[in-house]
């Protein structure tokens, strides 16, 4: 069963430390995104590629944030240096039109 | 430009009665229109979606979706609720043609009472 995996699925860590979340896309698919969900601003964009070349990170902050896709079966997002105000779950989904299938998440904890 | 509104953030129901959540689009293009289940904890798991075929769109565990253009709508509905239906509920909008972007609604959080 094919499936988006996302690591780690929690993670704590302090204030200052860098940070990255990792995700493999579903073999195949050549569309991945990177989403954040907080209860206040609800599911965001980050960042999103096409066959491994960036497409969109307009919602990402450039200062912190950064997204790469190495090769074809890992995605990674980087906060360095992470801030309280990033807690959230990070979300990873992979898709080949139309449809794109989720991870599990990371669950981002900054203390 | 694509958005999504989801009129109702919470919708409560009787086990074994219907199913509405509601759901209104703005697109500049002939849109993708997705709908996604979060349980608690939980990734999000495609429903169904429409792509231009069907208006009406049968989706997983029993839900159903009907694309009106001329509403902009895209309400999602299922004939007899369960306790397990119990969740929160995306509407998502896509240029269309080509996957891309996603814009999520709000979400509607469903409880399901005995």
């Amino acid at each position: 069963d094919a499936r988006v995996t996302q690591t780690p699925r929690h993670k704590v860590t302090e204030m200052g430390q860098e940070v990255t979340m990792r995700c493999q896309p579903i073999l195949g698919h050549n569309t991945v995104f990177w989403y954040r969900q907080t209860m206040m601003q609800g599911l965001e964009l980050l960042a999103y590629f096409r066959n491994r070349a960036p497409l969109d990170d307009s919602g990402m902050p450039k200062d912190r944030f950064s997204a790469e896709m190495p090769d074809a079966t890992l995605a990674t997002l980087k906060i360095q240096p992470s801030e309280p105000r990033d807690s959230a779950v990070y979300f990873c989904a992979s898709g080949l039109n139309p449809e794109a299938f989720f991870g599990q998440g990371t669950r981002l904890t900054v203390v | 430009a694509q958005s999504v509104t989801q009129l109702d953030s919470h919708v409560s129901v009787s086990e074994g009665t219907p199913v509405l959540l509601r759901c209104n689009y703005s697109s500049s293009y002939s849109p993708s229109l997705f709908w996604y289940v979060q349980h608690p904890n939980k990734g999000l798991q495609l429903l169904l979606k429409y792509t231009s075929a069907a208006t009406l769109v049968k989706g997983i565990n029993g839900f159903e979706a009907e694309f009106k253009k001329s509403e902009t709508s895209f309400h999602l509905t299922k004939p007899s609720a369960h306790m397990s239906d119990a969740a929160e509920y995306f509407c998502v909008v896509d240029r269309g043609s080509t996957l891309g972007r996603l814009y999520f609604g709000r979400g509607t959080q469903l409880t399901v009472w005995p």
